[in-house]
């Protein structure tokens, strides 16, 4: 069964750097999001992207973060200056153009010392 | 704004046993509902959904009504097992497009003993 890809599985950083997760998205998929669960709290939208730009944005998604369809099979999302707050588990999804489709990768946990 | 709230956890029960998890969502218009499961150190994995009213998901023995006059969507199973024990999340999502964003509840660990 396609599989959505997320590395690494797990990132630690130093608070103020750049770091910048990758996902593969299922290769037929058009719709692609972003998603990060703070420990123990809920899973949060942060981001979808279709055709090459954002589609809908969350209030999370202010300007430190970016994200980028850097080639036919990458999905990245890059956190200019993190913070001790970034701390997360992140998780990348696709989707079809069909409802609902969302196929949601294994999560990269993001861990901001 | 649009939100869902599902029972705390967790949830501790014997193999064989009756599952409820409680979720209630509140949403403008009619939004599609989704019960979606997290087994340790994987994904999120659509369990099952309900996109109108009345309407009942079900999946590998689990179920879930979409009732429209209590707003709830609550998630059941007759007789549970060891490998049923995961995160279990209620989701919704307000409108019928590709690229609307799910909102999630807190998520319910289950655990299952044998």
């Amino acid at each position: 069964e396609p599989e959505v890809t997320q590395t690494p599985s797990h990132q630690v950083t130093q608070m103020g750097q750049e770091v910048i997760l990758r996902c593969v998205p299922i290769s037929n998929h058009l719709y692609f999001y972003w998603y990060r669960q703070i420990l123990g709290q809920k899973v949060e939208f942060l981001v979808s992207f279709y055709n090459n730009e954002i589609s809908e944005k969350s209030e999370i998604f202010d300007d430190q973060f970016s994200v980028e369809r850097p080639d036919g099979s990458n999905f990245t999302l890059k956190i200019r200056s993190t913070k001790l707050e970034d701390s997360a588990m992140y998780f990348c999804a696709s989707s079809e153009a069909s409802y609902p489709g969302y196929t949601f990768g294994s999560g990269t946990r993001l861990t901001v010392v | 704004g649009d939100s869902v709230t599902q029972m705390e956890g967790p949830v501790t029960l014997s193999e064989e046993a009756f599952l409820t998890i409680n979720c209630t969502y509140t949403a403008t218009g009619y939004p599609s509902l989704f019960w979606y499961v997290q087994y340790p150190g994987e994904g999120l994995q659509l369990l099952l959904k309900a996109t109108k009213a009345d309407d009942k998901g079900s999946n590998k023995g689990f179920e879930a009504t979409y009732r429209k006059e209590t707003t709830s969507f609550h998630l059941e199973k007759g007789s549970v097992q060891v490998s049923d024990s995961a995160v279990y999340f209620c989701a919704l999502r307000a409108l019928h497009q590709a690229g609307t964003a799910l909102i999630f509840g807190k998520g319910t660990t289950l655990s299952v003993s044998s």
